[in-house]
């Protein structure tokens, strides 16, 4: 099986509520984990990215959550808004950079007016 | 300062061709990395380069190769190509210490 892994495929929130969108790992030894967001016909954007000997770190409107005991991640955005419609994707790297990203399959979320 | 650049943007070739992609990385980054993203697998490793050597590699058979060069431009080959070939090829860049890493916008390939 794949390494990284979201809940849910798709994810419909109301504009204006937050989201939470999860992502489990199975590599015990990852040690830096990133989330991304791909638009349609684009490539990923870098969100938020935090690393093994942290909890949580919030950027702008996101906050990402990590829970090694159950490895677990989470990426809640809050307010969302229209602009927020994308695929997401957690990924991790356990190599410092030269092993490569394992990303999950990703969740589409969907913003409704 | 300038994001990934990968050249073309998209591409039309027929089975058996092969094709050359490149990849200008962020001024300063020294790591460049390759994906292949498909509907059916998602987002695959192909390789890494660092310092003009190839690092790591993916699960991805020898008709895909990749190069480094100097300037940390990279560029990736794939040979014979295949039906199945036809994805968004993806690269990326990250600085020495591996941290951060950014993607650039990407190649579709369409093989037929």
């Amino acid at each position: 099986g794949e390494s990284v892994g979201l809940h849910l495929p798709t994810l419909s929130v109301q504009e204006g509520d937050n989201s939470i969108i999860n992502c489990a790992y199975s590599n015990s030894a990852s040690d830096y984990f990133i989330w991304y967001k791909q638009e349609s016909g684009k490539g990923p954007q870098f969100i938020i990215d935090i690393r093994s000997n942290m909890d949580k770190r919030q950027g702008q409107r996101v906050t990402v959550l990590l829970n090694k005991t159950v490895k677990h991640l989470s990426l809640q955005i809050a307010a969302t808004q229209p602009g927020d419609s994308a695929v997401y994707f957690c990924a991790e790297n356990s190599g410092g950079g030269a092993d490569g990203l394992t990303f999950g399959k990703g969740t589409h979320l969907i913003i409704q007016p | 300062k300038a994001g990934v650049t990968q050249t073309p943007r998209y591409l039309i070739k027929t089975r058996g061709q092969q094709v050359t992609l490149s990849c200008s990385p962020i001024s300063g980054h020294r790591s460049v990395s390759w994906y292949q993203q498909t509907p059916g697998q998602g987002l695959q490793f192909l390789f890494e380069y660092f310092s003009e050597t190839q690092r790591n590699k993916g699960n991805f058979p020898g008709r895909f190769s990749g190069r480094q060069f100097s300037n940390s431009r990279s560029e990736m080959n794939v040979s014979t190509l295949e039906l199945g070939d036809s994805a968004l090829y993806l690269c990326a860049s990250s600085d020495t210490s591996g941290n951060t890493i950014y993607f650039g916008e990407g190649s579709w390939l369409t093989v037929v």
